[in-house]
């Protein structure tokens, strides 16, 4: 089946730091989805990006599906943005409909 | 924005008991999924549900559990013999009627097996 890796797997940043998060995928996908898990276990949907570059405030996301890989870029970090990021690709065609997720980054934003 | 809901927010139960886990999706959904995150691991897929029947199920999916849509707003999720290893959270999610559509989850079921 297919592999979904996400690196690092964990990143300590100091409040105001820039980052880049990374997904790379091992087969062709019908779309992708970045979740944040907060410290109480929520799933945040940040974005649902199948291809091109999203824009949501301090977030950003970026997926080059030829390439198999998509990008999440947080900017002036803040401690609220700590938690697990996940990303999701989704797979469909005949009964399939699922989304298998990522190993996760864990980030600690620091004040 | 429609959410959807999930009940209760956590369930603690004895091991070999049943457990029934609830679920409100956004009401014009048409697709609906659970989902299981064993602490400190990816969020894996367990079922997905149209139509009132079973469309896939991931290998998880044995035959302690079970899915039900009883009306036109809930959606369960049963334990039938709850294990140890049933100790998990569990999300619910529903989609719009065209499959490309993103998945909204639910706040999430913490269960623990005693």
């Amino acid at each position: 089946g297919i592999q979904v890796e996400q690196s690092p797997p964990d990143l300590i940043l100091q409040e105001g730091a820039n980052s880049t998060l990374r997904c790379n995928f091992s087969d062709s996908v019908n779309n992708l989805q970045w979740f944040h898990q907060n410290p109480w276990g929520q799933l945040i949907n940040l974005f649902y990006i199948p291809s091109g570059t999203k824009q949501n405030g301090r977030l950003s996301a970026t997926t080059v599906a030829t390439e198999r890989y998509s990008l999440l870029y947080i900017s002036s970090s803040q401690t609220t943005d700590s938690g697990v990021y996940f990303c999701a690709v989704l797979i469909y065609g005949g009964a399939t409909n699922k989304l298998i997720f990522g190993t996760g980054t864990l980030l600690a934003v620091q004040p | 924005e429609p959410e959807v809901t999930q009940t209760p927010s956590h369930q603690v139960t004895q091991m070999g008991q049943e457990v029934i886990l609830r679920c409100v999706p956004i009401s014009n959904h048409l697709y609906f999924y659970w989902y299981r995150q064993i602490l400190g691991q990816k969020v894996e897929f367990l079922v997905s549900f149209y139509n009132n029947e079973i469309s896939e199920k991931s290998e998880i999916f044995d035959d302690q559990f079970s899915v039900e849509r009883p009306d036109g707003s809930n959606f369960t999720l049963k334990i039938r013999s709850t294990k140890l290893e049933d100790s998990a959270m569990y999300f619910c999610a529903s989609s719009y009627l065209d499959l490309n559509q993103p998945q909204h989850f639910g706040d999430g079921t913490r269960l623990s097996i005693l």
